[in-house]
């Protein structure tokens, strides 16, 4: 089982829909959570971050956790056509000795057609 | 957020040659930086966690006398790619730790091909 698992998509979304992002992971212990863009060739930049359950919101983003079901997801109301990005999940570590280091799932591609 | 600079943003260089990138924080002064390696179509795979004078902490499988780390300031990590060999060619990227010891802030990147 991975620490930190996506369907990779493609999921495509119609302009102005909502997108569903969905991300599970395995150490019922992890503490903290966050979402990342990555368009194609850059570097992933911070979407949001969420350490409570429930949920988490950001103008058009929504971060839910679910610590219970081992779950993250992220809401992305009103899509846009440069919303289209790959959109990883990742868990940082809660283990002794963990460290600050962040796990990443393989992500999953948003494509919002107009 | 935090601001950080790499460079190169990209290098081409032949295989047994070593290569070294830079990444800076800008506006922030990092006790932790990451070193992150991305080949195409996966994701993020850590390499080693670099801390403001001592030595750097690596992942399994990632060969500390291959790819030195050294992180001489608060605001400065290098890595250098030692005798470079076309499967190192990837996307090379760092990262800063926030004082809240949580966030991460990344890099731009730099993209390594080694021919």
């Amino acid at each position: 089982q991975k620490e930190v698992e996506q369907n990779s998509g493609p999921l495509s979304v119609p302009e102005g829909a909502i997108a569903s992002l969905n991300c599970t992971y395995s150490d019922r212990v992890s503490q903290s959570f966050f979402w990342y863009r990555q368009y194609s060739g850059k570097s992933p930049e911070l979407i949001m971050s969420i350490y409570s359950n429930g949920d988490k919101e950001d103008g058009r983003f929504t971060a839910q956790l679910n610590k219970a079901s081992q779950y993250v997801s992220l809401l992305i109301r009103d899509s846009q056509p440069s919303d289209s990005a790959t959109y990883l999940c990742a868990v940082k570590r809660a283990f002794t000795g963990g460290g600050n280091k962040l796990t990443f799932g393989t992500g999953t591609q948003l494509k919002v057609e107009l | 957020g935090a601001v950080v600079s790499q460079h190169p943003s990209w290098v081409i260089c032949k295989s047994g040659t070593s290569v070294k990138i830079e990444c800076r924080s800008l506006d922030f002064q990092a006790t932790t930086m990451f070193w992150y390696r991305q080949f195409p179509k996966q994701s993020l795979m850590l390499m080693a966690t670099s801390n403001e004078g001592s030595k750097a902490t690596y992942e399994q499988g990632v060969e500390k006398d291959k790819f030195l780390i050294n992180h001489a300031s608060l605001t400065l990590s290098t890595l250098t790619v030692t005798s470079a060999h076309p499967e190192d060619s990837s996307f090379y990227i760092c990262s800063v730790l926030l004082a809240d010891q949580e966030t991460q802030y990344f890099g731009p990147g730099t993209r390594l091909l080694v021919l």
